[in-house]
């Protein structure tokens, strides 16, 4: 079956730090990869897209790796700030226009 | 960037009564959007997407005749949760799909704020 797996557990990071989150697919094969933020009670805000035939995307402190041999993409946060403390989602879809399917999110929480 | 609302923002509703909720594209055009279900501490749910002058189509296990989706125009669709009972009390989220994002098709889907539902 089909399933996007992110870490179930919180991370905890210290501020300053480099926040590392992780997204894994298994029987997918997408077109591209998202990343969307999402603070509590209100809709995920996109942040960076990522298509297949791309490694390594960048914006400002974030950074998106994606290996579609490992089936995984990675999603950094340099230089942590306490009010990057949110639950992050992974999404993926097959193609244009395709169905996105959203994986479970990894709460973030940077300790000042 | 896009833009996407919400309204309303939050209901209290009596079982049994429907309640209407809308969602706007503000400053592009969508021709697709999507309604999702979030249940605390869960991911969001795809109840259905909704494509401008023509029937949602629905997800596996979604009761369609409960849940009513309209798209009457590019900038708006509504769901209507109808006869709702307290175990429709969730968090509905719409997105609309906004298929030029910096120059490229990327079929990017931007969120609105969420309305949160209870029911009593």
């Amino acid at each position: 079956s089909q399933k996007i797996e992110q870490n179930s557990e919180a991370l905890n990071i210290q501020e300053g730090k480099t926040a590392t989150l992780t997204c894994n697919y298994t029987n997918y094969s997408p077109a591209y990869l998202q990343w969307y933020r999402q603070d509590p009670g209100r809709g995920p805000v996109f942040l960076l897209l990522i298509r297949e035939n791309e490694k390594e995307k960048r914006k400002e402190r974030l950074k998106v790796t994606f290996d579609t041999t490992l089936k995984q993409s990675l999603f950094h946060i340099t230089a942590s700030q306490p009010a990057d403390s949110a639950t992050y989602l992974c999404a993926l879809a097959e193609g244009g226009y395709q169905k996105v399917t959203f994986g479970t999110g990894t709460k973030l929480q940077v300790i000042p | 960037g896009a833009v996407v609302s919400q309204h309303p923002s939050w209901v209290i509703c009596k079982s049994g009564t429907s309640v209407k909720i809308e969602c706007r594209s503000l400053d592009f055009q969508a021709t697709t959007m999507f309604w999702y279900r979030q249940f605390p501490k869960q991911s969001l749910m795809l109840m259905a997407t909704s494509n401008e002058g023509s029937k949602a189509t629905y997800e596996q296990g979604v009761e369609k005749d409960k849940f009513l989706i309209n798209h009457a125009s590019l900038t708006l669709s509504t769901l209507t949760v109808t006869s709702a009972h307290p175990e429709d009390s969730s968090f509905y989220i719409c997105s609309a799909r906004d298929p030029w994002t910096s120059g490229d098709y990327t079929d990017t889907q931007y969120f609105g704020p969420g309305t949160r539902l209870t029911v009593l």
